[in-house]
């Protein structure tokens, strides 16, 4: 069965610094989907990027950037720059392919983000 | 665009009660659709998911139900609630086809007295 972890329970900062999220990821699959969701205290989740499992590049979009690594099951997200708007829980997710699309996500217990001001 | 709805936002019920909650998906036809429980811990958890009309997926057993009665219409039940069913209940979609990424609804804060 596959597994996620974020060793990270909360993380606080202060605003404008720099911080990395990890995730590493448990799966015997060679094909799996990686996902990062935002949950800021209204509770919807927010997709964030989604990774397949033959596409290593890394990802830059404005001040997120996530760092996919294979060879050590893990795909970290770093906030550059913090603000307080990034303040939010952030889980790390896993799927599988089994061709149909259908199935759902394995998530990790997620990181508890505060930018403090 | 797509857009994902959950009613009620909140919901209190006693214990033995009744439950119903629903998620509605616009703009797309055929999507996948999911039941999620974000317990206490924060945790995320898949109860259900559905590729069609009638066909429901569980992944945990339990004293809830889903139901698919039309398209894009996605319903959790349950006859009588436990104090363990309290929790956080998210709806999302997928395409069909291709497209993995699923998008989650506001949810349902369910309180369980």
């Amino acid at each position: 069965a596959q597994k996620v972890t974020q060793a990270q329970t909360e993380i606080s900062v202060v605003e404008k610094e720099d911080v990395t999220l990890d995730c590493v990821y448990e799966t015997r699959d060679t094909t799996y989907y990686l996902f990062w969701y935002k949950q800021p205290p209204s509770g919807e989740l927010v997709f964030l990027i989604r990774r397949n499992s033959f596409d290593e590049q890394n990802e830059i979009s404005g001040r997120y950037s996530w760092n996919f690594q294979k060879s050590t099951s893990s795909f970290n997200f770093t906030i550059t720059a913090s603000q307080v708007v990034d303040s939010a829980v952030y889980f790390c997710a896993l799927r599988l392919d089994s061709g149909g699309g259908a199935d759902g996500l394995t998530f990790g217990k997620g990181t508890h983000l505060i930018i403090q001001p | 665009s797509q857009t994902i709805h959950q009613w009620p936002a909140t919901l209190v019920q006693p214990v033995g009660s009744p439950l119903s909650l629903e998620c509605t998906v616009e703009g797309t036809s055929n999507p996948n659709l999911y039941w999620y429980r974000q317990a206490a811990g924060r945790g995320l958890q898949l109860l259900f998911y559905s590729v069609g009309i009638g066909q429901i997926s569980s992944e945990v057993p339990q004293n809830l139900s889903a139901s698919r009665p039309q398209d894009r219409q996605f319903i959790l039940s349950s006859k009588k609630l436990l104090l363990s069913d309290s929790g956080f209940y998210l709806c999302a979609w997928s395409p069909g086809r291709d497209t993995d990424t699923q998008y989650f609804g506001p949810g349902t804060r369910l309180t369980v007295l």
